[in-house]
């Protein structure tokens, strides 16, 4: 079957750096996608990875290793804001996005 | 990145009656949306691929003739919940992936619905 794990909660304390992993095992790999959710609100777009190695965008960077079948969502300097659930998602052969169930994130002061 | 709405954003609604929700890409044709039920707490479950003048293709254990999808043109899909009962109330959200290569979806705000 398909699967992505990933830590069910975090805590990480405002102004510190945070690393949140995910391991998937599925059938094919078309890329990963990491999105941002908050309490109540839509998902939204971070990053997304097909190719080994790290992706940096401002705060937060995405590793891929295909081999290893594993990701990493890194939050540096963090804000209150940045609060919330954090989802991978696997792109599979057939091109469809498989879901993790998400990392709740708590940030605290 | 792309644009989606969805409307309406709240809905509360009598058990026995039915739903229409909303899902439009405001800045790009989209051949392909996604409909998706979340449960307080849990994660996105994906109900239904919608592709553009076709019929939908449900995911296993969701009702097509329960939630009925219609894709008539690039920009808009509706989901309608007929007969909705208590235990369809949920966060419904729409997504529409990204035409330009990359497989990326983007989600439109989401519509809470609450049957009472």
């Amino acid at each position: 079957g398909q699967n992505i794990d990933q830590p069910t909660e975090m805590t990480a304390t405002e102004g510190a750096i945070v690393q949140i992993n995910c391991t998937y095992q599925t059938s094919g790999f078309n890329g990963l996608f990491w999105y941002q959710q908050h309490a109540g609100e839509a998902p939204t777009f971070l990053s997304y990875n097909v190719l080994d190695g790290l992706e940096e965008k401002g705060r937060f960077s995405s590793f891929l290793s295909r081999s290893k079948g594993y990701s990493y969502l890194l939050l540096k300097e963090l804000q209150m804001k940045d609060s919330a659930s954090y989802l991978c998602a696997v792109l599979d052969s057939n091109y469809q996005l498989i879901w993790g169930a998400g990392t709740k994130l708590i940030i605290k002061p | 990145g792309a644009v989606v709405s969805q409307h309406p954003s709240r809905v509360i609604c009598k058990s026995g009656t039915s739903v229409k929700i909303e899902c439009r890409s405001l800045d790009f044709q989209a051949t392909t949306m996604f409909w998706y039920r979340q449960f307080p707490k849990q994660s996105l479950m994906l109900m239904a691929t919608s592709n553009e003048g076709s019929k939908a293709t449900y995911e296993q254990g969701v009702e097509k003739d329960k939630f009925l999808i219609n894709h008539a043109s690039l920009t808009l899909s509706t989901l309608t919940v007929t007969s909705a009962h208590p235990e369809d109330s949920s966060f419904y959200i729409c997504s529409a992936r990204d035409p330009g290569g990359v497989e990326t979806q983007y989600f439109g705000p989401g519509t809470r619905l609450l049957v009472l």
